[in-house]
């Protein structure tokens, strides 16, 4: 399958400052990118889609001030949460759809731990 | 509205079988996945049906009707490492995906 990269992994912050979590596709072009946020013991919660080259959709209740999303290439989304706060802490994963013959596909990163302290 | 539905939790033996249900109401389909995910660890890919009936992968199946807006997946030979959660999606026409709240699998020796 298609492999999706995420950098950083872990990241520790103090309240205030702004963290960058870079999301990759490593050997296909996605046009459409996905963030995902997950706390723990719950289900993914679908935070935006991104295409490439145009702004970014939220989903209602994620504030597109704080979290900046980029989709600058067709390897390359970023997420960066702006003025972190203890509750941004959370597990973000990123996602690409790749379009596999007749069908689309959808792999996700690894993940990157966000704490914010 | 969209709705996704799996239980919560199973319980299984090491070396059985164990079948994971997901029925769903959705806006439009195209196509239902299933994917793991271990604690703390991002989502991987287990499969994908569009089309009625079984697709068969290794150690691992899964089944549709879209007619009855169900699937389930089929783990057998169940090995300790297989204790995860499993996720339920289904592409909706928008192409998004809607997700089950997963299935946590606890596998006993």
């Amino acid at each position: 399958g298609a492999v999706v990269s995420q950098h950083p992994s872990r990241v520790i912050c103090k309240s205030g400052t702004s963290v960058k979590i870079e999301c990759r596709s490593l050997d296909f072009q996605a046009t459409t990118m996905f963030w995902y946020r997950q706390f723990p013991k719950q289900s993914l919660m679908l935070m935006a889609t991104s295409n490439e080259g145009s702004k970014a959709t939220y989903e209602q209740g994620v504030e597109k001030d704080k979290f900046l999303i980029n989709h600058a290439s067709l390897t390359l989304s970023t997420l960066t949460v702006t003025s972190a706060h203890p509750e941004d802490s959370s597990f973000y994963i990123c996602s690409a759809r790749v379009l596999a013959g007749d069908r689309y596909e959808q792999y996700f990163g690894p993940g990157t731990r966000l704490t914010v302290t | 509205g969209q709705n996704i539905d799996q239980p919560t939790e199973m319980t299984a033996t090491e070396g059985a079988i164990v079948q994971i249900n997901c029925t769903y109401q959705t806006s439009g389909f195209n196509g239902l996945f299933w994917y793991q995910q271990h604690a703390g660890e991002a989502p991987t890919f287990l499969s994908y049906n569009v089309l009625d009936g079984l697709e068969e992968k290794g150690r691992f199946s899964s089944f549709l009707s879209r007619s009855k807006g169900y699937s389930y997946l089929l783990l057998k030979e169940l090995q300790m490492k297989d204790s995860a959660s499993y996720l339920c999606a289904v592409m909706d026409s928008n192409y998004q995906l809607i997700w089950g709240a997963g299935t946590k699998l606890i596998i006993k020796p």
